[in-house]
């Protein structure tokens, strides 16, 4: 009964690969995001989506891509891995907007090679 | 400046101490304020969360909002080994995201 979970939980890649990381929340929430946790724990968002719609873009390259089936997933896409995309990516989850309080996915630790 | 400013710590306390945990934030029309604390290797883990001036107890945990000072605290009393992580302050701005800090690292040593 994971509130909110991600897949897969550790990803090694090759630089210039595409991958996709995947969140599902069973909270009944709204509101989903995507945060970047660097090497330096500094924890900042990326994207968010309300009602699978795109609400907070960050200044992110193009190369990620968000998608969002339906309000309870929350996917992101990364083509052309680069080593500065190694990090901890954490899915999270709202009721509502940022006002509100969010709740973590277990993260999914990606380290380009 | 910052946008949400932590101390770095560590901040070391004895078993049984209050932990003071501080954060000041710079817009002043943020309306909610949180408090994560985050283990070693996982993920962010709300403990309390705060949107109008003054205090708010939960368990050991207080956590103290003054707007006017644009500061926002955790106290932890009776603290315990296990409270040792990182804490994590997050305010909301008015371009609607979840601002955190930098996350002020905790320990308590028995």
């Amino acid at each position: 009964d994971t509130a909110v979970s991600q897949t897969p939980k550790y990803l090694v890649t090759q630089m210039g690969n595409d991958k996709s990381i995947k969140c599902e929340q069973n909270l009944g929430h709204d509101t989903m995001y995507w945060y970047k946790q660097d090497s330096k724990k500094f924890l900042k968002i990326m994207f968010s989506y309300n009602n699978k719609e795109l609400i907070i873009n960050e200044t992110v390259p193009n190369r990620f891509s968000p998608k969002s089936p339906d309000k309870a997933h929350l996917n992101l896409h990364i083509n052309s891995l680069e080593l500065g995309d190694s990090a901890v990516y954490f899915c999270a989850s709202s009721d509502g907007l940022a006002y509100n309080e969010q709740f973590f996915g277990p993260g999914t630790r990606l380290t380009v090679l | 400046q910052k946008e949400v400013e932590q101390n770095s710590g560590p901040l070391s306390v004895p078993e049984g101490a209050i932990a003071s945990l501080n954060c000041t934030y710079s817009d002043r029309g943020s309306q909610s304020f949180f408090w994560y604390r985050q283990y070693s290797g996982k993920s962010p883990e709300l403990i309390m969360s705060i949107y109008s001036n003054g205090d708010k107890e939960d368990g050991r945990f207080t956590a103290q909002l003054n707007k006017a000072s644009q500061y926002v605290s955790l106290l932890i009393r009776d603290s315990q080994p296990s409270d040792s992580a990182t804490y994590l302050c997050a305010v909301n701005g008015n371009t609607d995201k979840l601002i955190f800090g930098t996350g002020t690292r905790l320990q308590v040593f028995p």
